[in-house]
């Protein structure tokens, strides 16, 4: 079982819809959680991290945490086609001291 | 926010050649840097923990003596792929973590494309 695991999608959503992406971990001592954003041929960019139980607000993205399901995910408001890339979630594993990625999921943002 | 640059942003050597590729972090101090290598379509694998005046430390599977890591400064560290194949060809990519508000951040550099011919 992977640590960090996505859905590979690709999810398609159309614009200006809501996009949610999830991710689930396995070791119960990861304390922080981040969200990248990769665009083809590029980099991974961080877009958001969450601590703490509950939602984290952040312009047009909200991250949520529920550390009791081991879930994590990121919701997209009014999603735009320049949204389309993959988004990596990473968490911070005990023993670790880089973070532990999940595969990806891709989105695409339909004009 | 924190930089982290990386030199070249790509390169193009024939099979045998060693190709070094340096990753700096520009406004902070970064005693700890990571080496990952994404192939296409793939996920991002660690490669490596790169340490400041001591030795890296290698993940499962990946060759020590085949990918050397030096990390010389607090801003410094560097990658060599020596005799570079062609399965060697991927996209190579440092990252460096920050601490801020008592939390770490990892941030990446722009990667470096490497094709070996």
């Amino acid at each position: 079982q992977k640590e960090v695991e996505q859905n590979s999608g690709p999810l398609s959503v159309p614009e200006g819809a809501i996009a949610s992406l999830n991710c689930t971990y396995s070791d119960r001592g990861s304390q922080s959680f981040f969200w990248y954003r990769q665009y083809s041929g590029k980099s991974p960019e961080l877009i958001m991290f969450i601590y703490s139980n509950g939602d984290k607000e952040d312009g047009r993205f909200t991250a949520q945490l529920n550390k009791a399901s081991q879930y994590v995910s990121l919701l997209i408001r009014d999603s735009q086609p320049s949204d389309s890339a993959t988004y990596l979630c990473a968490g911070s594993d005990t023993g670790r001291r880089a973070l532990t990625f999940g595969s990806g999921t891709r989105l695409q943002v339909q004009p | 926010g924190a930089v982290v640059s990386q030199h070249p942003s790509w390169v193009i050597c024939k099979s045998g050649t060693s190709v070094k590729i340096e990753c700096r972090s520009l406004d902070f101090q970064a005693t700890t840097m990571f080496w990952y290598r994404q192939f296409p379509k793939q996920s991002l694998m660690l490669m490596a923990t790169s340490n400041e005046g001591s030795k890296a430390t290698y993940e499962q599977g990946v060759e020590k003596d085949k990918f050397l890591i030096n990390h010389a400064s607090l801003t410094l560290s560097t990658l060599t792929v020596t005799s570079a194949h062609p399965e060697d060809s991927s996209f190579y990519i440092c990252s460096a973590r920050v601490r801020r508000e008592g939390h770490k951040e990892q941030f990446f550099g722009p990667g470096t494309r490497l094709t070996v011919l």
